[in-house]
């Protein structure tokens, strides 16, 4: 079945650092991915997202993109701050008939000033 | 984007009893919504997927007797968690889609419900 591999957290990075999270996933036909996030008490909230092979997705200054190649969905920001302290979900969803979505087991990011 | 509702956000109920969440799309028709559970420090597990007007479809694993779900309208979800104990403590979150063969529809999720069950 589908699954999805993401980097254990958490991880803890200075203000203004550059952020990687790495991303893998194993799915047949032509998942669409996403990237989430949970502030603290909170629901999720959707990122960003690809839905094809080479697509970029991009918001508030996080990209991510499609690698079809690799399997990989590796997300970045060049430069974090203190209020994108959160996990990071990364996810897929299939082609089949509901669309049924995977998720990583979350990365903890946690940005001190 | 559209807008998922859940309630209540957070509840606290004593051991055997009963509790209802509930999951709306207030501004899309949802003909799939979907139930997760999310334990502490782990990621969201898919519980089961209910479809409007038929019974829901549970993954391996959850009780279907203990979790029941409801999908009566196409704006409407329900989880009754029955005879909760402890360890059902949890946090609880829905996701709506409207569903089209397809077509690559988005999900949107409620801001999910903390169950805490003493």
């Amino acid at each position: 079945g589908d699954s999805v591999t993401q980097m254990e957290g958490p991880v803890t990075l200075s203000e203004e650092a550059f952020l990687t999270i790495n991303c893998t996933y194993t799915a047949t036909g032509y998942p669409s991915l996403f990237w989430y996030v949970q502030y603290p008490g909170e629901g999720l909230q959707l990122l960003l997202k690809a839905t094809k092979a080479d697509d970029k997705g991009s918001n508030k200054g996080f990209e991510a993109t499609y690698r079809k190649e690799t399997t990989s969905f590796h997300l970045e920001k060049g430069s974090v701050q203190v209020s994108d302290s959160a996990v990071y979900f990364c996810a897929l969803k299939d082609s089949g008939g509901y669309q049924k979505v995977t998720f990583g087991t979350g990365t903890k990011l946690q940005v001190i000033p | 984007g559209a807008v998922v509702s859940q309630h209540p956000s957070w509840v606290i109920c004593k051991s055997g009893t009963s509790v209802k969440i509930e999951c709306r799309s207030l501004d899309f028709q949802a003909t799939t919504m979907f139930w997760y559970r999310q334990f502490p420090k782990q990621s969201l597990m898919l519980m089961a997927t209910s479809n409007e007007g038929s019974k829901a479809t549970y993954e391996q694993g959850v009780e279907k007797d203990k979790f029941l779900i409801n999908h009566a309208s196409l704006t409407l979800s329900t989880l009754t968690v029955t005879s909760a104990h402890p360890e059902d403590s949890s946090f609880y979150i829905c996701s709506a889609r409207r569903v089209i063969v397809g077509v690559n529809t988005e999900a949107f999720f409620g801001q999910g419900t903390r169950l805490t069950v003493v």
